[in-house]
């Protein structure tokens, strides 16, 4: 256990539907992101929050849409995906935005999100 | 952050140190040198990290040279569970700093 929990673990998705994924976190971090990982390719920030704000959002389709109801929660909701889209999901949480010397980030185990 | 420089992929036998290497010539005086490794499919997960002295902990050994333009990541002894690919990270964690991930190395331990 991580201390930082993904669900679902996969998800098959048709174009046309709309899902969520849900991370959650009791570490006490008041910061959290997703990031995406594509096949053979770097992990990619998506979107972080501080305190339930978006901080950052980099140049991610409005197909993707985050939502921070409180800083120990973190969903994205899926709508009108690409087959492109198919990829890993990470969620990490951090204890703010200045990474105070320690472990950085903590990350979940992902969601592998495949659209057909 | 200063960029960082790893080769793609190295192997080692099990049970035998592996040394993974890492170029970071233009890191400045506050930026932290951080391992973070992926295995298959899951999370990546924090090995370690260091400023300028050598750390140890229970997964691996970090080996900062004294200019500190380069370190190594040591396991020192090799299993099969740590076949992933390892990451060298430069952080300020002063600042708002945001985990970049590159390619990485590959390392894959076998019999």
């Amino acid at each position: 256990e991580t201390g930082v929990t993904q669900t679902p673990r996969h998800l098959v998705m048709g174009m046309t539907n709309k899902k969520s994924l849900k991370c959650e976190q009791h570490l006490g971090h008041n910061a959290m992101y997703w990031y995406k990982q594509s096949a053979k390719k770097p992990l990619e920030l998506m979107f972080v929050y501080n305190f339930k704000e978006q901080t950052e959002n980099n140049s991610v389709p409005s197909r993707f849409s985050p939502e921070c109801p409180n800083s120990s929660h973190l969903f994205l909701h899926l709508h009108t995906l690409q087959p492109e889209d198919s990829a890993l999901y990470l969620c990490a949480s951090s204890q703010d935005l200045r990474l105070t010397v320690g472990t950085g980030y903590t990350f979940g185990s992902g969601t592998r999100l495949t659209v057909v | 952050d200063a960029k960082t420089t790893q080769p793609p992929s190295m192997d080692c036998a099990e049970g035998r140190a592996a040394n993974l290497p890492c170029n970071h010539s233009t890191i400045s005086g506050n930026e932290y040198v951080y391992w973070y490794r992926q295995i298959h499919s899951q999370g990546p997960q924090y090995i370690i990290h260091g400023l300028k002295n050598n750390e140890t902990n229970e997964m691996a050994s970090l080996i900062i040279t004294e200019d500190r333009k380069s370190s190594t990541l040591i396991l020192p002894h090799a299993t099969l569970r740590d076949t992933a690919v390892y990451y060298c990270i430069v952080l300020n964690t002063g600042t708002a700093s945001k985990l970049t991930f590159g390619t990485g190395t590959r390392l894959q331990v076998t019999l």
